[in-house]
């Protein structure tokens, strides 16, 4: 079955220094990877995706991820944190069932950046 | 395009009470999924709609749940009757039916059951 890990409930990261969030998976097939962000009162937003290809992703506000397939991690990354960055992270891994499957999500951290 | 929108965003009932949740995918989305995230914990998948059909429910917590997508579009998750333990923030998301779409998500249904 297919699982993922956030091994940090929190992140604490200083404004202008670089950021990383770490996310771990297991699964039984080929990884779909996404990451979302949760801003307060709001929907999960998407930030980027690794299905194949490059293992460095690129997406939205200047975040990337690095997919490792040797220790199965896809770490959240982003070299310059802002303060408007805090906010709630979720990796997930969606289900290899069928084409539409559902995304399996992990419990989350909270990132907070200071100024 | 119009996001996915869920109605209402705050629900307060008392326990043995029901309530209804609606969700609007956006359109031309056939797949349509509903999860939860009970007291700052992990997201939980509930179900999962193809069009009208239901792909997979082995998230539905019990027979008190009931999800429909009549017709295809919007969809209602129904909790009759409410306990305590479904308090919770209950988000909708819909996507097309590839591998590399990501899910849109809507805002959410905080549900609070006193």
């Amino acid at each position: 079955a297919q699982s993922v890990a956030q091994p940090e409930d929190q992140v604490n990261v200083a404004e202008g220094n670089p950021l990383t969030v770490k996310c771990t998976y297991s699964v039984s097939g080929n990884p779909y990877l996404f990451w979302y962000v949760q801003y307060p009162n709001r929907g999960l937003q998407f930030l980027l995706k690794y299905i194949t290809g490059d293992n460095l992703v690129k997406g939205s506000y200047g975040f990337e991820a690095e997919f490792n397939k040797s220790q199965t991690s896809f770490h959240l990354k982003k070299p310059s944190a802002l303060v408007s960055d805090s906010a709630l992270y979720f990796c997930a891994v969606r289900d290899s069932g069928n084409q539409g499957g559902k995304l399996i999500f992990g419990q989350g951290t909270e990132l907070s950046v200071k100024p | 395009e119009a996001g996915v929108t869920q109605f209402p965003s705050h629900s307060v009932i008392e326990k043995g009470q029901t309530v209804t949740l609606r969700c609007d995918p956006i359109s031309g989305h056939d797949n349509l999924y509903w999860y939860r995230r009970v007291m700052g914990k992990e997201i939980k998948f509930l179900l999962h709609f193809v069009k009208e059909s239901k792909q997979d429910e082995s998230g539905m917590p019990n027979n008190r749940f009931l999800a429909e997508r009549t017709g295809g579009t919007y969809s209602t998750l129904k909790v009759q009757p409410a306990e305590l333990e479904d308090s919770g923030v209950y988000f909708c998301a819909s996507s097309q039916g590839r591998f590399n779409s990501p899910l849109h998500f809507g805002n959410g249904t905080r549900l609070t059951v006193t």
